[in-house]
């Protein structure tokens, strides 16, 4: 069965540090890949996606992912942590012939403090 | 363009009964899907629907259902409620063939006491 894996459920990290929160995947053929962004009480904003051509995807708010077959990840990074990035984010899929099915992660808390 | 939109946003029931939520996608969109999210399970896919009929289904109970109307606008029911239901319900909507780009909604939370 396919599956998304987030290695870690919280990260916490200084302003101005380097964000990384870590994503695979398992599947048979290449999906489409996603981060999304939840802060409380708010549905999901999308970070950024990865369906064909350029592996190095840019998003908004100055997050960027680089998806890597060989091994089936799909890891978000933010060279400078801000304030308001502490939210919970979540790696997601969909696949071919699964309509618009997300598959989605456990989520990661990013926290970041002063 | 406006966004999609749930409503209630805040709904609070008891064991047994049932209850009804509202998701208007945005203008134009003709697939919705609707996720619940709990701290245990996380998110998990209930059930997409497009042009008034349901295209995939989530691996839930039969009390979980949904439908959609001419107008894209869906609602799912969840009936004899458990407490185990109580969660945040989000539906998402996008373009026929885009898988690539949906958009969420603020969600419905529900609380089943």
């Amino acid at each position: 069965a396919q599956s998304v894996t987030q290695l870690g459920s919280h990260v916490s990290v200084s302003e101005g540090a380097l964000v990384l929160l870590r994503c695979n995947y398992s599947s048979s053929v290449p999906p489409y890949l996603f981060w999304y962004v939840q802060y409380p009480n708010q549905g999901l904003q999308l970070l950024l996606k990865y369906t064909t051509g350029a592996t190095l995807v840019k998003g908004i708010n100055g997050f960027e992912a680089e998806f890597k077959k060989s091994e089936t990840s799909f890891h978000l990074t933010k060279p400078s942590a801000h304030m308001s990035d502490a939210a919970e984010y979540f790696c997601a899929v969909t696949l071919t012939g699964g309509y618009n099915k997300l598959i989605f992660g456990a989520g990661t808390r990013l926290a970041v403090h002063p | 363009k406006a966004g999609v939109t749930q409503t209630p946003r805040y709904l609070i029931k008891t064991r047994g009964q049932q209850v009804t939520l509202s998701c208007s996608p945005i203008s134009g969109h003709r697939s919705v899907s609707w996720y619940q999210q709990t701290p245990g399970q996380g998110l998990q896919f209930l059930f997409e629907y497009f042009s008034e009929t349901q295209r995939n289904k989530g691996n839930f109970p039969g009390r979980f259902s949904g439908r959609q109307f001419s107008n894209s606008r869906s609602e799912m029911n969840v009936s004899t409620l458990e407490l185990g239901d109580s969660a945040l319900y989000l539906c998402a909507s996008s373009l026929e063939g885009r898988r690539d780009e949906q958009f969420f909604g603020p969600g419905t939370r529900l609380t089943v006491l």
